[in-house]
């Protein structure tokens, strides 16, 4: 069936580091893929996202890179602040428009 | 300010009783989603709705029933068929027309004991 597989679940980072989470999707049809941010107590947010006509993409801290051929996707957060402590979600959506989400990561930032 | 609320942001409710969760939006989006968000499983769509007066079963819908009688309302019943109904629900809205971002309310975390 369709399916994202994300990793790692937890990560913990020192504050100044690089943050890298992995996912791998299922729907080779697909062609969007975002990430998501939850924050304790809230709904996600999209952060950036990417489509299959590129194979990565970067807004400020953040970036995203794709590659099609091996169905994975990944997300990089540089400079880690605190305030990147949250959960983080990858999806992609497949070729009937709906949204797969992963299981998500849960990233600490350690001060 | 324009977004989307759900209400209220924690339910008790005992087991046997149906419950219904609420979901406003004012971005005048045509589509709308329920999931349920359970720790380590990430996000499970429950039921969706394109426009108003028209919904479809997402992939767990068993339990959960919604109607779509406005643009702006989507509310979500959680029956007594449901077998675990312990969980956080967040619902979500998008423009179809604009962008696949869907933009998420802040969640409301139901308890049944």
């Amino acid at each position: 069936g369709e399916n994202v597989e994300q990793h790692p679940s937890t990560l913990s980072v020192q504050e100044g580091d690089s943050a890298v989470i992995k996912c791998t999707y299922s729907d080779s049809a697909s062609n969007y893929f975002p990430w998501y941010k939850q924050e304790l107590g809230k709904g996600p947010q999209l952060i950036i996202d990417i489509r299959s006509n590129v194979g990565e993409k970067k807004d400020q801290r953040i970036a995203v890179t794709l590659n099609k051929t091996a169905k994975h996707f990944s997300l990089h957060i540089t400079e880690t602040q605190p305030e990147d402590s949250a959960v983080y979600f990858c999806a992609f959506k497949t070729s009937y428009d709906k949204v797969i989400f992963g299981p998500g990561t849960s990233l600490s930032v350690i001060p | 300010d324009g977004g989307i609320t759900q209400s209220p942001k924690y339910l008790f409710r005992k087991e046997g009783q149906n419950v219904t969760l609420s979901c406003e939006q004012n971005l005048n989006h045509d589509a709308m989603y329920w999931y349920r968000q359970d720790p380590g499983q990430g996000l499970r769509l429950i039921y969706y709705s394109q426009i108003v007066n028209d919904f479809q079963k997402g992939d767990i819908a068993e339990g959960y029933s919604v109607s779509r009688e406005k643009k702006e309302s989507f509310p979500l019943t959680v029956t007594s068929a449901q077998k675990n109904p312990t969980a956080f629900y967040l619902c979500a809205s998008r423009d179809p027309g604009a962008s696949y971002e869907q933009y998420f309310g802040p969640g409301t975390r139901l308890t049944v004991t």
